[in-house]
């Protein structure tokens, strides 16, 4: 059974850089074909892709937030790590990652709320 | 502003039939047969319902099917039933990295 999870600071001020954790069991990421996706949701707006990670390393960003963003996994611990800088307001929401097969996303965490404010 | 389209709400009675239509370009809906589609209740993480634009994961109710032509892909649910309303979401493989919808509410009346 896979399950993920999120962790990180509920809250973050503007300018600061946000870590987020995604703690997964029931596959691993160093297994061919495998990856792990972040994605997120401001509070009443649509889901937004923002990046991923694959068995081998090898990553890829969403365009408009590219320079922003690092994707880092520990396969040792079973951790994905997401990082993004100059957190603005606008960056609030609930921060999801997931499982995906090929090209679907299965299995999602549960998120975690991030609140950007002074 | 997402990438791709899709009609803010919909709305049917128990038992009809709904589609939501998904509207991109031919750099990501036309170009691959990459789209999945999400059910996502109050509060909640999103739940797969359709993926690679026509296949259902299993468990999910054959009552939800998907399509495709050209740059438009639509999601149709028939009978429905009240626990259908939720928010849907389709997705697409752009070439490199996916690309969501806005979301469309569906009510059940």
């Amino acid at each position: 059974q896979i399950t993920l999870k999120e962790s990180g600071p509920a809250l973050v001020r503007p300018t600061q850089t946000l870590t987020l954790t995604c703690t997964f069991s029931g596959f691993s990421l160093s297994s061919s074909g495998v990856s792990v996706a972040w994605i997120r949701q401001p509070p009443g707006k649509a889901l937004e892709w923002l990046a991923l990670i694959y068995w081998d390393d090898d990553k890829r960003f969403s365009p408009s937030l590219k320079s922003r963003l690092t994707i880092t996994k520990d396969t040792s611990k079973n951790q994905v790590v997401l990082i993004m800088t100059s957190m603005d307001p606008v960056d609030t929401a609930t921060y999801y990652c997931a499982h995906k097969r090929v090209h679907d996303f299965d299995i999602w965490g549960q998120g975690t709320m991030v609140t950007v404010s002074s | 502003q997402s990438v791709l389209t899709q009609p803010r709400s919909v709305s049917g009675s128990p038992g009809q039939s709904v589609t939501i239509s998904c509207t991109g370009t031919s750099s990501d809906v036309g170009g691959y047969d990459y789209v999945s589609w999400y059910q996502q209740h109050p509060g909640k993480a999103p739940k797969l319902i359709i993926y690679d634009v026509s296949k259902r994961p299993s468990g999910v109710p054959d009552r939800f099917s998907g399509s495709k032509s050209g740059n438009t892909a639509s999601l149709t649910i028939s009978g429905l039933q009240v626990d259908d309303e939720a928010d849907y979401y389709c997705c697409s493989y752009a070439g490199g990295y996916w690309v969501f919808g806005g979301g469309t509410k569906l009510t059940v009346l």
